[in-house]
């Protein structure tokens, strides 16, 4: 069965400062998944990671995927207040129909 | 695109009564999940179809729930009859197979079970 662990689940942070959430999975797969979530609204796309390697980047938020360490980073650079939501990372899993695990998430409070 | 589209937003029912939460995917997709959010569970996978056709409806929690997609175009999670315990978030989610399967969320059913 395949687990996917975020860390840390809470995070609070000073305006910017940098951090990094760690998301692990537990069996092999080659698609890995970021997405953004604010209070009383859906869940947003960030970031697609599709080969052991990647990086994609969109201002301050830059995701990576090792899928050897079968570990995905989001590095927060220079936080600001409109960072703050719950970041979940899913993890491709199973056949061909797009299923998706999702972890926890981590709820990222950026303060002044 | 309108994106994945959900009605009703939001739905107040009274203990027993019967639920339809209703979804359309983006068009060309064709994979649709159903997923519900809940403060203490999280986000859980209730059920998914690939080609109008149940893959995998291990996560519904009881007879209680059931979903259907007739035509490419449309979903429907049912609850009968509901229970307190069904308040939720509920999202619908689609993907098209073969690329990315990135998944696009609708915006979501909260629905309230007093």
């Amino acid at each position: 069965e395949l687990k996917v662990e975020q860390n840390p689940l809470f995070l609070s942070m000073q305006e910017g400062k940098n951090y990094t959430i760690y998301c692990n999975y537990s069996t092999t797969s080659d698609r890995l998944y970021w997405y953004r979530q604010d209070p009383g609204k859906s869940l947003e796309s960030l970031f697609v990671l599709l080969s052991n390697g990647a990086v994609k980047q969109e201002g301050r938020l830059m995701a990576s995927l090792d899928t050897k360490a079968r570990l995905s980073t989001l590095h927060i650079t220079a936080a600001v207040h409109d960072l703050s939501a719950t970041y979940f990372c899913a993890v491709g899993y199973g056949g061909s129909q797009g299923n998706l695990i999702f972890g926890k998430g981590t709820k990222l409070s950026v303060k002044p | 695109d309108a994106g994945v589209i959900q009605s009703p937003r939001h739905e107040v029912t009274e203990m027993g009564q019967e639920v339809t939460l209703r979804c359309k995917p983006i068009s060309g997709h064709n994979s649709l999940f159903w997923y519900r959010q809940t403060m203490m569970r999280g986000l859980e996978l209730l059920i998914y179809f690939n080609n109008n056709v149940p893959i995998d409806d291990s996560g519904m929690p009881e007879d209680r729930f059931s979903a259907k997609m007739p035509n490419a175009s449309f979903s429907t999670l049912k609850i009968q009859p509901s229970e307190p315990r069904d308040s939720a978030v509920y999202f619908c989610a689609s993907t098209k197979t073969g690329g990315s399967y990135e998944q696009y969320f609708g915006p979501g059913t909260r629905l309230t079970v007093t």
